[in-house]
């Protein structure tokens, strides 16, 4: 089974600064994905960034990169010049694959950003 | 660019009641996914669709719950006999399948906010 592990509940940043959101997993797969998602307060996911247990490059989109430390099991995701828009919950996530092929995720229990003016 | 869509975007129901969330995935997607966030809480899965039929589902889903595509735009959530603690945001998803895979990344729906009185 798939866990995933959020330890900061809260974060605060100022803005314009860059912060660091941390993830843990364990898993047993040698195949998996790691995904970051926002949600804002009015309760959308919005996907972020995608790594694959395969990639040997870090993921980056825009101001958002992911630090994957494979043997560590850590996929931090990084926020550089943080805007006050960036204020949400980020929720770490990986996917199961079942037999299908379909990808289930499991979610951690996310951080709640504050961007401070 | 398309999203996936969600009605209604808020349902008040008593308990006993059935309720149906619908869904509209982006239209060239064949994996569906549903998932649910009790308030303050991470986002846990449900069930993913695909191929016509359930690949897989959660211990959450129950045999109150059921999920159908009635049609080939639409997929629906039922919850026969609503409970308390079947008050949550239910979020629908879609994923792509290209060159016979499935694609990572799941687009999420704005997500339906259940009230179960």
């Amino acid at each position: 089974a798939q866990k995933i592990t959020q330890t900061q509940p809260g974060m605060f940043v100022q803005e314009k600064e860059a912060v660091t959101l941390d993830c843990t997993y364990d898993t047993s797969d040698q195949s998996y994905g790691l995904f970051w998602y926002k949600q804002p307060s009015s309760g959308e996911m919005i996907f972020l960034i995608y790594q694959g247990s395969y990639d040997e490059q870090n993921a980056t989109e825009g101001r958002y990169s992911l630090n994957f430390q494979k043997a560590r099991k850590s996929a931090n995701l990084v926020i550089s010049a943080s805007q006050l828009g960036d204020s949400a919950m980020y929720f770490c996530a990986m996917r199961d694959h079942d037999q299908t092929g379909a990808n289930n995720l499991f979610f951690g229990t996310g951080t709640r950003l504050t961007v401070i003016p | 660019e398309p999203e996936v869509t969600q009605t209604p975007s808020h349902q008040v129901t008593q308990m006993g009641q059935e309720v149906i969330l619908r869904c509209v995935p982006i239209s060239n997607h064949l994996y569906f996914y549903w998932y649910r966030q009790i308030l303050g809480q991470k986002v846990e899965f449900l069930v993913s669709f695909y191929n016509n039929e359930i690949s897989e589902k959660s211990e959450i889903f129950d045999d109150q719950f059921s999920v159908e595509r009635p049609d080939g735009s639409n997929f629906t959530l039922k919850i026969r006999s609503t409970k308390l603690e079947d008050s949550a945001m239910y979020f629908c998803a879609s994923s792509e399948r290209l060159a016979g895979v499935e694609q990572e990344t799941q687009y999420f729906g704005p997500g339906t906010r259940l009230l179960v009185l």
